[in-house]
């Protein structure tokens, strides 16, 4: 049974270029949602899919964006990188109609450094 | 904006003490708290997930009780283990669904 999957591990960006991280849930799941985690924080939460569309979202500019695919994994999209985007991106993922108090399964993270 | 705090920041025990921490967030519109645990180079893995005020939840050497109406909850861990070191994350889920997480709190346990 694959657990949540992310990718790439880590990656290297320059100011003001765009960046795409992939996220595949856990067999059986339905619905991803993106955390970043700055340094010496916890994960702020960005957004959440369920059937293709953003359920709900957090406070982050439009510059963070997303897609959720038929199979269930998910795309976050950073456009326009600043130096605080610089941050480890964790995917969840968890069963909707379970959405509240439901235990939700974390990947490993993609860090992002922008320079 | 959701707060929600965990104290202390990090903690530094000896192999065999017992310690606790706290995680307090606000005691309106509560679904569920959760508590994880997350390993350096690891995902965040989920110890408890508790919806009742009163629940306490135990797996192993490591409990978790909840108070809704004074919105703490608390973390024991008897008996400290190095493999215990890790960051101890709590997050706070109201009726919309999402999870607002404490920054953690990161325990160091020496042999």
């Amino acid at each position: 049974d694959a657990g949540v999957t992310q990718s790439p591990t880590h990656l290297i960006k320059t100011r003001g270029q765009q960046v795409t991280l992939r996220c595949s849930p856990k067999s059986g799941h339905d619905t991803v949602s993106w955390y970043q985690q700055a340094l010496g924080q916890g994960p702020q939460f960005i957004f959440q899919y369920y059937e293709e569309e953003e359920r709900q979202r957090g406070n982050f500019p439009d510059r963070f964006s997303g897609h959720q695919f038929p199979n269930y994994s998910s795309e976050l999209n950073v456009n326009a990188l600043l130096l605080g985007d610089s941050a480890l991106y964790l995917c969840a993922s968890s069963l909707w109609w379970q959405n509240s108090g439901n235990t939700i399964y974390f990947g490993e993270g993609s860090w992002l450094t922008v320079v | 904006i959701l707060n929600v705090e965990q104290s202390p920041q990090s903690l530094h025990v000896q192999e065999g003490d017992s310690t606790n921490f706290t995680c307090s967030f606000p005691s309106s519109n509560f679904y569920a708290l959760h508590w994880y645990r997350w390993e350096t180079a690891k995902s965040p893995e989920a110890l408890f997930v508790m919806t009742l005020n009163g629940d306490e939840k135990k797996k192993g050497r490591i409990s978790a009780t909840l108070n809704t109406k004074e919105g703490y909850s608390y973390l024991y861990i008897k008996g400290s283990q190095p493999e215990d070191s890790a960051t101890y994350l709590c997050a706070f889920d109201t009726n919309a669904g999402k999870s607002t997480f404490g920054d953690g709190t990161t325990l160091t346990v020496k042999p």
